[in-house]
């Protein structure tokens, strides 16, 4: 059964720092991984998804990239604003899709 | 593009009571799911249609949950009677036709806040 684990659990930085969230999951046997924000109250807004024979991809300041043998992906952020403070999500798609607990992010004026 | 609709954005009950939420999904996508996301937890899946056909419900607590996707379109999730641990916000997403595996990907509504009193 495929677990998906997201560290931290909470984070809180000044603005205009560059940061890293992290997902793993058990089962490396995926098709893609997505990367979702959550703002409190609201549903999800997908930022990337990576396919499975895809290292990395970017949009704007996100980066995510993927490490299908180790089980890993990160998310960065380059240079965090205030507004970039929700709740990121990260989602291993298989045959089926298993979301990880989330990183509550805040990034302090 | 009009994205999912669901309704209502709120809802508050008391506990065995019932409560039905509806999901609108966008235009011609086949794959609709249903989502709790419980306080602090990533979205579990509930149950996914595939036109008005089910294809997993195997995580839906059927003693008191029910779904269903009539014409293949709209579709209704129903508690019937809630529990406090029921406590959640239900999310629908749909997505559109895949030739096979991945599954297509998946666009979300807003969901429905669920507090059972």
């Amino acid at each position: 059964k495929q677990e998906v684990t997201q560290i931290p659990a909470a984070l809180s930085v000044p603005e205009g720092e560059n940061l890293v969230l992290n997902c793993s999951f058990t089962d490396s046997a995926i098709y893609n991984l997505q990367w979702f924000r959550q703002d409190p109250g609201k549903g999800l807004t997908s930022l990337l998804l990576i396919q499975s024979s895809q290292r990395e991809q970017t949009s704007g300041r996100l980066n995510a990239s993927l490490d299908k043998s180790s089980g890993r992906s990160t998310l960065y952020i380059a240079a965090s604003q205030p507004g970039d403070s929700a709740t990121y999500l990260c989602a291993v798609i298989g045959n089926d899709m298993r979301f990880g607990a989330g990183t509550r992010l805040t990034v302090k004026p | 593009e009009a994205g999912v609709a669901q309704s209502p954005r709120y809802k508050i009950i008391e506990k065995r009571q019932s409560v039905a939420f509806w999901c609108n999904p966008i235009s011609g996508h086949a794959t609709l799911y249903w989502y709790q996301q419980i306080l602090g937890q990533g979205p579990k899946l509930l149950i996914q249609f595939q036109n008005n056909g089910v294809v997993d419900d195997s995580q839906l607590p059927k003693d008191r949950f029910s779904a269903e996707r009539l014409k293949g379109v709209d579709s209704t999730l129903k508690i019937q009677p809630a529990k406090l641990e029921d406590s959640a916000v239900y999310l629908c997403a749909s997505s559109p036709p895949a030739p096979g595996p991945p599954l297509g990907e998946q666009f979300f509504g807003p969901g429905t806040r669920l507090t059972v009193l």
